[in-house]
């Protein structure tokens, strides 16, 4: 079975600080995909990072960088120098196979980011 | 391009009434997702389709519960009648598969408050 776990309920920094969103994945399967989606206060789903199983390479964009690391099954999201606009929950999702099937996801992570 | 579009965005009814949501995937798409949101139990996944075709309902909760995709531009989601335990945010997804892509893009959402 596939889980997703995102250990921190909830966070609060302050604008300009780093912040390292967690999110440890259990799977059987040897090929998978990781995502990160973002969930403002206006409630809807925005896709952020799909990484596969076979990719390890670290992802930055912008202030945005993910650290992917099978042998801990970990896939952390870190956000630099973090805006207020940043304030959303976060979600961790997997899915098996090809991609292309339904996403398991974590319960989520709120973030505040306070000015 | 349009991205998912779902109807109504909000849906206030009684006990026992049904009730219909609605969703027109991204255009081109060929798998189509229906997913729940609630406090207790988080994002789940209630039925998923490809091509049209359902592949997977187990996470229908009950026989009150249907979904139907008659052509690749639009399903359903009907509960009938509904409790007020079916409050909860519905969201559609789709995304395209054969690629190995699975980015799944989500549509607002319909908010549904069962009285």
């Amino acid at each position: 079975a596939q889980k997703v776990t995102q250990a921190q309920t909830e966070i609060s920094v302050v604008e300009k600080e780093d912040v390292t969103l967690d999110c440890v994945y259990e799977t059987r399967d040897t090929t998978y995909y990781l995502f990160w989606y973002k969930q403002p206060p206006s409630g809807e789903l925005v896709f952020l990072i799909r990484r596969n199983s076979f990719d390890e390479q670290n992802e930055i964009s912008g202030r945005y960088s993910w650290n992917f690391q099978k042998s801990t099954s970990s896939f952390n999201f870190t956000i630099t120098a973090s805006q207020v606009v940043d304030s959303a929950v976060y979600f961790c999702a997997l899915s098996e196979n090809s991609g292309n099937t339904p996403l398991v996801f974590g319960k989520g992570t709120r973030l505040s980011v306070i000015a | 391009d349009a991205g998912v579009i779902q109807s109504p965005r909000h849906e206030v009814t009684e006990m026992g009434q049904e009730v219909t949501l609605r969703c027109k995937p991204i255009s081109g798409h060929n798998s189509l997702f229906w997913y729940r949101q609630t406090m207790m139990r988080g994002l789940e996944l209630l039925i998923y389709f490809n091509n049209n075709v359902p592949i997977d309902d187990s996470g229908m909760p009950e026989d009150r519960f249907s979904a139907k995709m008659p052509n690749a531009s639009f399903s359903t989601l009907k509960i009938q009648p509904s409790e007020p335990r079916d409050s909860a945010v519905y969201f559609c997804a789709s995304s395209l598969t054969g690629t190995g892509s699975g980015e799944q893009y989500f549509g607002p959402g319909t908010r549904l408050t069962v009285t």
